[in-house]
């Protein structure tokens, strides 16, 4: 059975970077689509990009100028980063899978809140 | 930039039938996916490509398209289904989510 599990700072200062990691166990993160997805309080959800199983990756437009999402193959971990944070990135941060691309998302993992606060 | 569309919120009866309508322009194109997320949880994926249900969600849950609108009905609503729904597309290459319906049983 997949499992995912995020791990990171759960305080960040504003204007520093966001580093978060997605540990997969179950499955390969050389297969399939693999994305960081975001939910500020109270709020709905945002994706934020993926990688998928070539290394290549794909941002939402509206944050591509700060994220970077890679992979490391030895560990099955994938990362994301997000520079120049405010407190509008503060929210609950999900890695899921998608095993088609651009199809739905069937595994989630249990979410990790980072704060951004000085 | 491309939006999908819920009600805010929704309230049903126990027993009774909860629809939830999710209005995009690009749905006629796209197939939808419908989530579920209780309080504090994650959420989980109950319909994909507009109508089909993953293994162990109840059959009381089903999904339908038309046009550019998909909808979720929960038939015979019971009180463990109270939680906030979110309907998901694609735009291109991006996942774009609804702003999320939160379904009252009361």
């Amino acid at each position: 059975q997949v499992q995912l599990q995020e791990s990171g700072p759960g305080l960040v200062k504003p204007s520093e970077t966001l580093s978060l990691t997605c540990t997969v166990s179950g499955d390969s993160i050389n297969r399939y689509y693999w994305s960081w997805i975001r939910q500020p309080p109270g709020k709905a959800l945002e994706w934020i990009g993926f990688i998928y199983y070539s290394g290549n990756t794909y941002y939402n437009p509206s944050l591509k100028s700060r994220v970077t999402i890679s992979k490391d193959t030895s560990k099955n971990q994938f990362s994301l980063k997000l520079k120049s944070v405010t407190a509008a990135d503060t929210a609950i941060y999900y890695c899921a899978r998608d095993k088609g691309g651009q199809n739905w998302f069937d595994t989630w993992g249990q979410g990790t809140l980072v704060t951004v606060s000085s | 930039s491309y939006e999908l569309t819920q009600p805010p919120s929704v309230s049903v009866s126990p027993g009774q039938t909860a629809s939830i309508l999710c209005s995009g322009d690009k749905l006629g194109e796209k197939y939808a996916s419908w989530y579920q997320q209780k309080p504090g949880q994650s959420p989980v994926l109950i319909i994909y490509q507009n109508t089909k249900r993953p293994s162990g969600i109840p059959e009381r849950f089903s999904g339908s398209k038309s046009g550019r609108t998909a909808t979720l009905t929960i038939s015979v609503t019971q009180t463990m289904d109270e939680a906030d729904y979110y309907c998901q597309s694609w735009d291109g290459s991006t996942a774009i989510f609804g702003g999320g319906t939160k379904l009252t049983v009361l």
